[in-house]
């Protein structure tokens, strides 16, 4: 079965600073990967995706990730953080065939400090 | 514009009543797909339909049920079996939902759903 770990429920970075968050993996296939970011009371939007491509993937709002298979890793990072950044980032795993059923990581909420 | 829609955006029920959450997308997206969401735990699959006139259980289906009836539309039930149904509801929709798993879920704006 799949699964996601997400490491750190909470992240605190300050304005300009290093944002990482954190995702592991567990899928007996290649996977595919995907980070969500969700703001308060809203849906989810995504943010990139990893589909066996290149392993460095660039997504939206200078957000990107690289996949790791020795890892099992695809960690989020983006190089200098906005107050806009704040809000709870899923990562997120479905196997390459059959039905898409993505699941989830807990989630990691994202605070930037001024 | 195209997009997902879900209403209401609030919603308030008795307990032992059944109530209805209203889903549609006019994407012309085959898939569908219902979450629930509770603080701390990520998003868990409720149901999800592939094709019209055919939806399968999810992760945790009990207390829930659904209909598939028009392409654009996929409303959840959350009856009165379900024991703890207060929550934040999320639907979502892909383009195809079989062989086709690299494909991104596009999500509505949610119900969020509490139980006096």
């Amino acid at each position: 079965a799949q699964s996601v770990t997400q490491l750190g429920s909470h992240v605190s970075v300050s304005e300009g600073a290093l944002v990482l968050l954190r995702c592991n993996y567990s899928s007996s296939v290649p996977p595919y990967l995907f980070w969500y970011v969700q703001y308060p009371n809203q849906g989810l939007q995504l943010l990139l995706k990893y589909t066996s491509a290149a392993t460095l993937v660039k997504g939206i709002n200078g957000f990107e990730a690289e996949f790791k298979k020795s890892e099992t890793s695809f960690h989020l990072t983006k190089p200098s953080a906005h107050m806009r950044d704040a809000a709870e980032y899923f990562c997120a795993v479905t196997k390459g065939q059959g039905a898409q059923k993505l699941v989830f990581g807990q989630g990691t909420r994202l605070t930037i400090n001024p | 514009d195209g997009g997902i829609t879900q209403s209401p955006k609030y919603l308030f029920r008795k307990e032992g009543q059944n109530v209805t959450l209203s889903c549609e997308q006019n994407l012309n997206h085959d898939a569908m797909y219902w979450y629930r969401q509770d603080p701390g735990q990520g998003l868990r699959l409720i149901y999800y339909s592939q094709i019209v006139n055919d939806f399968q259980k999810g992760d945790i289906a009990e207390g829930y049920s659904v209909s598939r009836e028009k392409k654009e539309s996929f409303p959840l039930t959350v009856t009165s079996a379900q024991k703890n149904p207060t929550a934040f509801y999320l639907c979502a929709s892909s383009i195809e939902g079989w062989g086709r798993a690299y494909n991104e879920q596009f999500f509505g704006p949610g119900t969020r759903l509490t139980v006096l």
